[in-house]
């Protein structure tokens, strides 16, 4: 089964660059969340969509994030213009909402280093 | 102010021996709680839960505890064996886990052969 995919695994740009992170989550699940980590914050959620709503985006850090799911199996989150202080491991997750207490699972992330 | 704490940065146990890492939190309208694990170079991987009208919930290996009165959890391993090895990560919701996911910073696990 394939799990949630990431891409690209490694993104090494300037800062003012325009960076996109992509996502896919598993097939059939309608929820789907986006965690940024650093040493210092650890593992912080930064916007989660619900049936490709954004439902709490208030872990946004600034307005030069945004995030998108035009659909039930791609999401994008942008970065623009990129800064130093964004370079961290994004991770996607996603999980089905039926069923009861479903766990979200995450992908292998994207490292992203602003220089 | 964190939420969700793991006070233990690292843990060193002997093959065969028993694991267990504490996570304590300052939410009470949190209900649920997991324990994701962790590998270099890989996403965090769903480990066991436990709701909060429950104590104590095992699968296999691995149990978790939790004491509602002393906002505290905690994640046992018997026996643990090498491949346990890795960073193991506390996280907390109101509302199931459907909802924002609050996470402690991470207890790194070593275990010995």
């Amino acid at each position: 089964d394939a799990g949630v995919i990431q891409s690209p695994r490694h993104e090494v740009t300037e800062m003012g660059q325009e960076v996109t992170l992509r996502c896919k989550p598993i097939s059939g699940h309608n929820s789907l969340f986006w965690y940024r980590q650093t040493m210092m914050r650890g593992l912080e959620l930064l916007i989660y969509f619900n049936n490709n709503v954004p439902i709490d985006d208030s872990g946004m850090p600034e307005d030069r994030f945004s995030a998108k799911m035009p659909n039930a199996s791609f999401s994008t989150l942008k970065i623009q213009p990129s800064e130093p202080r964004d370079s961290a491991v994004y991770f996607c997750a996603s999980r089905i909402t039926t069923g009861g207490n479903q766990p979200q699972h995450f992908g292998d992330g994207t490292r992203l280093s602003i220089l | 102010d964190q939420q969700v704490k793991q006070n233990s940065p690292s843990l060193s146990v002997q093959e065969g021996r028993i694991s267990i890492l504490n996570c304590d939190y300052t939410n009470s309208m949190f209900d649920y709680f997991l324990w994701y694990k962790k590998y270099p170079a890989e996403g965090p991987t769903f480990l066991i839960s436990i709701s909060s009208i429950k104590d104590k919930n095992e699968d296999g290996r691995f149990t978790v505890f939790l004491n509602k009165s002393a906002k505290h959890l905690s994640l046992h391993i018997v026996p643990s064996q090498p491949g346990d090895s890795a960073v193991y990560f506390c996280a907390a919701s109101v509302g199931q886990a459907g909802t924002a996911l609050i996470f402690g910073k991470g207890t790194t696990l070593s275990v010995s052969s």
